[in-house]
């Protein structure tokens, strides 16, 4: 099984700044294989990024993925108060699996 | 627009078979070659990917889970199942179905179906 590590568990930051979350597998995943999801509280989780770095129908362009091998990263680039959330990564090379999340929080 | 939506009990009993329904809506299960998918996250939790079926029936389960579940599919009625048995507390969770569109992610998510385990 593929294990997503997923840092930092929480990334407290302000509207406007810079996010970036971290996703490191334990074998190599094809970059065509890899997926971000954001998650608002009480909701379901919403598709982001495909493909490692594709941005889903209807997401801003504020968000960004890349990477390739071991390591990928979701950047937003200005965050917005609808921003803070739950964040996870997901491998489908390989069966499929899940990181543990980032928590992005209001500083 | 696909639209998927769960339902079942929300109390399942100790050492019973938890049984969910996701019924989709905006164009037939059959269509578009996708994964139908069943993931769930525990209070507070992460999500844990459970397994997919295809309309055709072929199923892949998580390693972890994959002797006590089982999923099936009904393409006349547009809908496809989930039975988890033998559960335990440890299977108290939200449910989630979802549409996996292969190497484009899971696209479209159910709401989810709180799920709790408890005499």
């Amino acid at each position: 099984e593929i294990v997503l590590t997923q840092s930092p568990g929480t990334l407290s930051l302000s509207p406007g700044d810079r996010a970036t979350l971290s996703c490191r597998a334990s074998q190599s995943v094809s970059a065509a294989y890899l997926a971000w999801y954001q998650q608002r509280p009480g909701q379901a989780p919403r598709l982001l990024i495909y493909a490692s770095s594709t941005r889903a129908t209807g997401i801003p362009d504020r968000f960004s993925g890349s990477g390739s091998g071991t390591d990928f990263t979701l950047t937003i680039s200005r965050l917005e108060p609808e921003d803070f959330a739950v964040y996870y990564c997901q491998q489908y090379v390989n069966s499929r699996t899940f990181g543990q999340g980032t928590r992005l929080e209001i500083k | 627009q696909v639209q998927l939506q769960e339902s079942g009990p929300g109390l399942v009993k100790p050492s019973q078979t938890l049984s969910l329904t996701c019924t989709v809506s905006g164009d037939s299960i059959t269509s578009g070659g996708f994964y139908w998918t069943w993931i769930r996250q525990y209070p507070g939790k992460g999500l844990e990917w459970i397994g997919y079926i295809y309309h055709t029936g072929i199923t892949h389960y998580n390693p972890s889970l994959t002797s006590r579940v089982t999923m099936s599919v009904d393409t006349s009625k547009n809908e496809f199942s989930l039975k988890v048995t033998s559960v335990t507390a440890a299977d108290t969770a939200v449910y989630y179905c979802a549409r996996d569109r292969r190497t484009w992610g899971l696209d479209v998510w159910g709401q989810g179906t709180t799920v709790i385990v408890s005499s």
